[in-house]
């Protein structure tokens, strides 16, 4: 079946102006997860979907950033006023999570973001 | 979050077996420890988890010590497309309790034809 997909793969803008990405987890996937990935660093954690819980936004980096997920489906991802600082790839990712710590995620492509 | 210890870089031949090490001696009774990789201009991929038993699956072995301190990953033959940085992780779980993935820089495998 199809795996996460991402779009758009890549986003060019300028300084101060607003950007959303998508995301499309694997169907059936309730969990759903935001990172991002810095030219040669590793990944961080921005924030997480589980259900119909509340998100976990613990990683978000300042209130320019946001997201939404309907249901358990589609989630976007967007940044206010961009910034320099936020040129990254941005990376999804969707597992059928639990309470365990055992269960896989699965990546998209990422969105690499220029500023 | 407990936090893992990886080389920076590692080497290894083509069709030669390449042992990855991770330190997490902060591990908790409860994290299981996963591996990733990722390939150049990919996402990571999943490559093998555990909690206290040795693994095994088609694409590597995990190999966790008995005080579960650290862990070895194993590519009992590695060929190119094993060439990648390979992400040692502990699945902790934010204040919130969810599952986030944390990260750190890995180990960059080399493989020389």
């Amino acid at each position: 079946g199809a795996g996460v997909s991402q779009s758009p793969s890549n986003k060019v803008t300028e300084k101060g102006k607003d950007v959303e990405l998508r995301c499309d987890p694997i169907s059936g996937h309730t969990a759903l997860y935001w990172y991002r990935q810095r030219l040669g660093q590793g990944l961080e954690f921005l924030i997480y979907f589980q259900g119909n819980s509340a998100p976990d936004k613990s990683g978000l980096p300042s209130d320019r950033f946001s997201a939404e997920r309907t249901g358990e489906s589609v989630s976007t991802l967007t940044i206010q006023r961009t910034q320099q600082e936020d040129s990254a790839v941005y990376l999804c990712a969707s597992s059928t999570a639990g309470t365990e710590g055992s269960y896989e995620q699965f990546f998209g492509p990422g969105t690499r973001l220029t500023v | 979050d407990a936090k893992t210890t990886q080389p920076n870089s590692m080497e290894s031949n083509e069709e030669e077996p390449v042992h990855l090490p991770c330190n997490h001696s902060t591990i908790s009774g409860t994290d299981y420890i996963h591996w990733y990789r990722q390939l150049p201009s990919q996402g990571p991929e999943y490559v093998i988890h555990g909690l206290t038993s040795n693994v095994n699956n088609r694409m590597a072995s995990l190999a966790i010590a008995e005080d579960r301190k650290s862990s070895t990953l194993i590519l009992h033959r590695a060929t190119l497309r094993d060439a990648a940085v390979y992400y040692c992780i502990l699945r902790g779980r934010t204040q919130g309790g969810s599952e986030k993935l944390v990260f750190g820089k890995g180990t960059k495998l080399t493989v020389n034809p």
